[in-house]
């Protein structure tokens, strides 16, 4: 098994571009999310999705658009990319089961600098 | 709002010392809280978690120590090694249906000397 596999592994935009950052996963897990890691704040949850067809916002969504079309793939959209989105980007996967933690499996990131 | 805080934000240790990374929540309806391992350039991996029905947990040299009433939770690095240099989160989750979405602490980058 790949596992979590993200795609770019580096990316520098211009302000205003706009891109996708691939996500998917081997596992056939139902749970898929998006965080963002900054210096001094952690990782914080942008968009998860709990199944195909089903997404939600999670701590900091502005700026971003998901979709998730298929169990594997959970890309993440910029339409408009702003410096504030410099950042690295992980995707995380776990199946889901009500009542228990369910472990989540991260990608290699994604780093993304936007001038 | 920094709904996990953790401290310290760095820690230097000497090799076979004991590293302690301290972390204190505000949610009580929190009911999960793992602890995540960083090496550089990797995402983050599952190191070890707890309930709040234990009071401590412990996993070859790692251990939590889980404080309810006073809302706070602790890693301990016991032997601490080169190795073991990373950055370390803490996390807290609320086990609902699906319930996995996490909540990090700021984390805290950890060397160990030798």
């Amino acid at each position: 098994n790949a596992g979590v596999t993200q795609t770019p592994k580096f990316q520098v935009l211009k302000t205003g571009q706009s891109m996708t950052l691939q996500c998917a996963q081997d596992m056939n897990h139902e749970y898929m999310s998006w965080y963002r890691q900054d210096p001094g704040m952690g990782l914080r949850l942008i968009h998860y999705s709990v199944g195909a067809g089903i997404t939600d916002q999670g701590e900091v969504p502005n700026g971003y658009n998901v979709s998730r079309s298929t169990t594997e793939d959970f890309p993440l959209r910029l339409l408009s990319a702003a410096p504030s989105q410099t950042s690295v980007y992980f995707c995380a996967s776990s199946y889901v089961a009500g009542g228990s933690y369910n472990e989540q499996f991260f990608g290699p990131g994604t780093r993304l600098t936007v001038l | 709002q920094q709904q996990v805080k953790q401290s310290p934000q760095s820690l230097i240790v000497q090799k076979g010392g004991i590293s302690i990374i301290n972390c204190a929540y505000e949610n009580t309806a929190f009911d999960y809280f793992p602890w995540y391992q960083q090496f550089p350039g990797k995402g983050p991996a599952l190191l070890i978690a707890i309930r709040p029905d234990v009071s401590e947990k412990k996993e070859g040299r790692f251990t939590i120590s889980f404080n309810k009433s006073a809302k706070q939770f602790s890693l301990h690095i016991m032997d601490s090694q080169p190795g073991d240099s990373a950055t370390y989160f803490c996390a807290a989750s609320i086990l609902t249906g699906g319930g996995n979405k996490l909540t990090f602490g700021t984390g805290t980058q950890l060397k160990v000397e030798l």
